[in-house]
């Protein structure tokens, strides 16, 4: 049973315009989310995080928002540059658990 | 600045076969987790430490057996191989049970 889903595999956008990327969770316990960011042949890295008391966070080109009463978050680049191609997980954690919950990823390709 | 370092980073074993997967991190983190990630199903939790001598089960146990003797290791067993075993292999470790930083991954093929 996914907790947390990412229902596009993948997603191509052209250099410079914004890329994204949706992500849908069904726990009403999550109360921190998080964006990371996978290249082939490496692991996952941290990108971008949002606690459940803000709607938006802002760190450079990368932007996530949360709309609690949806039970969704987004992640947006802008602008989205060819090294951002990689597989972007969503992530949530539930207040008093030890672990993360992850999306099945969305592969993200930018087109120069 | 070495972080979560994975040991081996590729394995092939034969259906049956045990094998030990090492994690190290040098961060002085207190949680530790292994992973597993495979087509469609993104990462998926196996066994995670929230200290040194202790260990607990995630989404995926069945089949694997976890220890964390000293605070900077997490070492992941399989007692006996089976194809459906074969997966990437992620450890991570955080210090705050929510950003957890990764290793590079084990590609482990069972046949």
């Amino acid at each position: 049973d996914q907790q947390v889903k990412q229902n596009s595999p993948s997603l191509s956008v052209q250099e410079g315009r914004i890329s994204i990327l949706n992500c849908d969770y069904t726990n009403s316990m999550f109360d921190y989310f998080l964006w990371y960011k996978k290249y082939p042949a490496e692991g996952p890295t941290f990108l971008i995080s949002i606690s459940s008391i803000k709607d938006k966070n802002e760190d450079g080109r990368f932007t996530v928002f949360l709309n609690k009463s949806a039970k969704h978050l987004s992640l947006h680049i802008v602008p989205s540059q060819p090294g951002d191609s990689a597989v972007y997980f969503c992530a949530a954690s539930a207040s008093g658990a030890n672990n993360l919950f992850f999306g099945t990823g969305t592969r993200l390709t930018v087109i120069p | 600045n070495a972080g979560v370092t994975q040991t081996p980073k590729f394995r092939v074993l034969k259906t049956g076969q045990s094998m030990t997967l090492l994690c190290a991190q040098d961060m002085n983190h207190e949680y530790m987790y292994w992973y597993r990630q495979d087509p469609g199903m993104g990462l998926r939790l196996i066994h995670y430490s929230v200290g040194e001598g202790t260990t607990a089960k995630g989404e995926v146990p069945d089949g694997y057996n976890v220890s964390r003797l000293k605070k900077q290791n997490f070492l992941l067993g399989l007692e006996s191989a089976a194809p459906s075993q074969t997966s990437v292999y992620f450890c991570a470790s955080s210090q705050d049970r929510v950003k957890a930083f990764f290793g590079q991954g084990t590609r482990l093929t069972v046949v």
